[in-house]
């Protein structure tokens, strides 16, 4: 049982690059989120997903896109990366039906360094 | 503005030894509290919840306390172990499940 994984798990980016972050989950929930970690900070929501074909704006969702392929995978992607994108990004799933906050499961994390 | 603050950046425990982790918040609207644990590259994993309707959940040697008009939570591990090692983040929800607000964390080391 894999649960969350993400891809890839390091990556360098010069600014003004674009790239896609991978998430899949095999615990068939239906939300997905996105999340960033900065150093002296908490985690932050990027984008979250409530179910298949939705996608809805986090706390700090500009500089990124979302996508909700289908219920197993939900990426992010960056348009035109910049040096303050450098962060570690989890991808977390709930299995989230009633609106009510249930337990997430993250991934493993993706290191970006955006130079 | 921090909603949840974890005010030790860091806590050091002998095995065997309770380890007291805090968490002050400041919403009022909060209704759901979580406790996360994260290994050094690994995700976060889920420990133990509490709702606002409770003043204490336990869970094996894991303890959160919630005292809501001090606004303030605590994860106690008894005994600890050095397997406990890692940062502790608190977390906390106004009741939709889509918006989770985390402390920046407490790292714990115990020392065998």
């Amino acid at each position: 049982n894999a649960g969350v994984t993400q891809t890839p798990k390091f990556q360098v980016l010069k600014t003004g690059q674009s790239m896609t972050l991978q998430c899949a989950q095999d615990m068939n929930h239906n939300s997905m989120y996105w999340y960033r970690q900065d150093p002296g900070m908490g985690l932050r929501l990027i984008y979250y997903s409530a179910s298949e074909g939705t996608t809805d704006k986090g706390e700090v969702p500009n500089g990124y896109n979302v996508s909700r392929l289908n219920k197993r995978e939900f990426s992010l992607r960056l348009e035109s990366a910049a040096p303050s994108q450098t962060s570690v990004y989890f991808c977390a799933s709930s299995a989230g039906t009633s609106g009510a906050f249930e337990t997430q499961y993250f991934g493993p994390g993706t290191r970006l360094l955006v130079l | 503005d921090q909603q949840v603050k974890q005010n030790s950046p860091s806590l050091s425990v002998q095995e065997g030894r309770i380890s007291i982790l805090n968490c002050d918040y400041t919403n009022s609207m909060f209704d759901y509290f979580l406790w996360y644990k994260k290994y050094p590259a690994e995700g976060p994993t889920f420990l133990i919840s509490i709702s606002s309707i409770k003043d204490k959940n336990e869970d094996g040697r894991f303890t959160v306390f919630l005292n809501k008009s001090a606004k303030h939570l605590s994860l106690h591990i008894v005994p600890s172990q050095p397997g406990d090692s890692a940062v502790y983040f608190c977390a906390a929800s106004s009741g939709g499940y889509q918006k989770v607000t985390f402390g920046i964390g407490t790292k714990l080391q115990v020392i065998p």
